[in-house]
């Protein structure tokens, strides 16, 4: 069985400081991470993902994710946040069934960024 | 390009009575389709998912149903709400990525909110 564990249900920031936000899984079977962003009343939207090669894997507005294998983690960065990145970021780990994937998902990560 | 669409927005119903919630993607063919709930301080959940027409299959026993009646469409319903089926309901794409599927990126739509009284 699949699980994601992200160990920080709130994370506030102040503007333009770096932040992480952790997340940690188990898995029997090979590893598909990803990590979606969903901004207040709205679905969620992807964000990254890490599906093989560079453990390193980054998105277009800045953030950045490192798949470590021996930690089993896939932890999420930014080095400088806005406040436009106030939303709640979802970690989650793919596993196939019935011909379909099935998303297992974290409890989700609520970024607050502070003026 | 692909878009995905879900109505109504939001939705207040009382306890007992009947819910139909709808799910259209247009721009592709033979979508993977999901059904999740989000409740409240809670992660998400995946409730059904189906291959093709009339395919569904149930991630967790509850009073709620999916059908697919058309290759594009998919619809939640249940016959008598419970307070308990308050939240936040995603349905999400995907294209199927042959006998694997692993890997295939979901996408998802702009959900409806759920308030059962």
């Amino acid at each position: 069985a699949q699980s994601v564990t992200q160990l920080d249900s709130q994370v506030p920031v102040f503007e333009e400081a770096p932040v992480e936000l952790r997340c940690n899984y188990s898995s029997s079977v090979s590893v598909y991470l990803f990590w979606y962003v969903q901004y207040p009343n709205q679905g969620l939207q992807l964000l990254l993902k890490y599906l093989s090669g560079s453990t390193l894997v980054k998105s277009i507005n800045g953030f950045e994710a490192e798949f470590n294998k021996s930690q089993t983690s896939f932890h999420l960065r930014k080095p400088s946040v806005h406040i436009s990145d106030t939303a709640e970021y979802f970690c989650a780990v793919s596993g196939i069934r019935g011909g379909a994937q099935k998303l297992v998902f974290g409890q989700g990560t609520r970024l607050t960024i502070n003026p | 390009s692909q878009t995905i669409h879900q109505w109504p927005a939001t939705l207040v119903q009382p306890v007992g009575s009947p819910l139909s919630l709808e799910c259209t993607v247009e721009g592709t063919s033979n979508p993977n389709l999901y059904w999740y709930r989000q409740a409240a301080g809670r992660g998400l959940q995946l409730l059904f998912y189906s291959v093709g027409i009339g395919q569904i299959s149930s991630e967790v026993p509850q009073n709620l149903s999916a059908s697919r009646p058309q290759d594009r469409q998919f619809i939640l319903s249940s016959k008598k709400l419970l307070l308990s089926d308050s939240g936040f309901y995603l349905c999400a794409w995907s294209v199927p990525s042959g006998t694997s599927g692993v890997g295939e990126t979901q996408y998802f739509g702009p959900g409806t909110r759920l308030l059962v009284l």
